[in-house]
């Protein structure tokens, strides 16, 4: 079964400062990688994804990750975040699995942006 | 376009009363459904995922079930809530083919008191 850690729970960051957040997965076969977004009491929201090609996937603000099969990450990444940064970020993983295919999420990272 | 509604919002129910929450789906056609919830502080817990009406596979036991009665319709529900149901949970939606994203509703805030 594949699985997604994110190794940091809370990660508070001045405004303008660049930021990472860490996404690694475990799994034995091919996988699909998505980052979400959750801004208080909301659904997710897709922010990126990486399905093959290209390792460096980039959404429309200004966000961006990269796949490293080797070392099973995907971290996100921006180089100068926004008052409105602020949210839940959550990574996850895809496979199919039998007949259904079923996403697996980290337990997510707090990104704080302070002014 | 597709769209997902949940509802309702927030909820506030007395532990042992009966819950049902709604989803339904708009503008495609035998979606996989998913019921997720999530606790304070904490990551996405996958409850129910469903491939097609009447098919639910349960993630997890615990004192929640889920329905499917119409190919967009997914419903979950629980016969005496307990404090330990308190969370949001959200519902999702994602077409069948393993590269693609999942599309969530807004939420709902469940608290037992």
């Amino acid at each position: 079964a594949q699985s997604v850690t994110q190794l940091d729970s809370q990660v508070p960051v001045f405004e303008e400062a660049p930021v990472e957040l860490r996404c690694n997965y475990s799994s034995s076969v091919s996988v699909y990688l998505f980052w979400y977004v959750q801004y208080p009491n909301q659904g997710l929201q897709l922010l990126l994804k990486y399905l093959s090609g290209s390792t460096l996937v980039e959404s429309i603000n200004g966000f961006e990750a990269e796949f490293n099969k080797s070392q099973t990450s995907f971290h996100l990444r921006k180089p100068s975040v926004h008052i409105s940064d602020t949210a839940e970020y959550f990574c996850a993983v895809s496979i199919s699995s039998g007949s259904a295919r079923q996403l697996t999420f980290g337990s997510g990272t707090q990104l704080t942006v302070l002014p | 376009s597709q769209t997902i509604h949940q509802w309702p919002a927030t909820l506030v129910q007395p532990v042992g009363s009966p819950l049902s929450l709604e989803c339904t789906v708009e503008g495609t056609s035998n979606p996989n459904l998913y019921w997720y919830r999530q606790a304070a502080g904490r990551g996405l817990q996958l409850l129910f995922y469903s491939v097609g009406i009447g098919q639910i596979s349960s993630e997890v036991p615990q004192n929640l079930s889920a329905s499917r009665p119409q190919d967009r319709q997914f419903i979950l529900s629980s016969k005496k809530l307990l404090l330990s149901d308190s969370g949001f949970y959200l519902c999702a939606w994602s077409k069948f083919v393993p590269n693609t994203e999942a599309f969530f509703g807004q939420g709902t805030r469940l608290t037992v008191v």
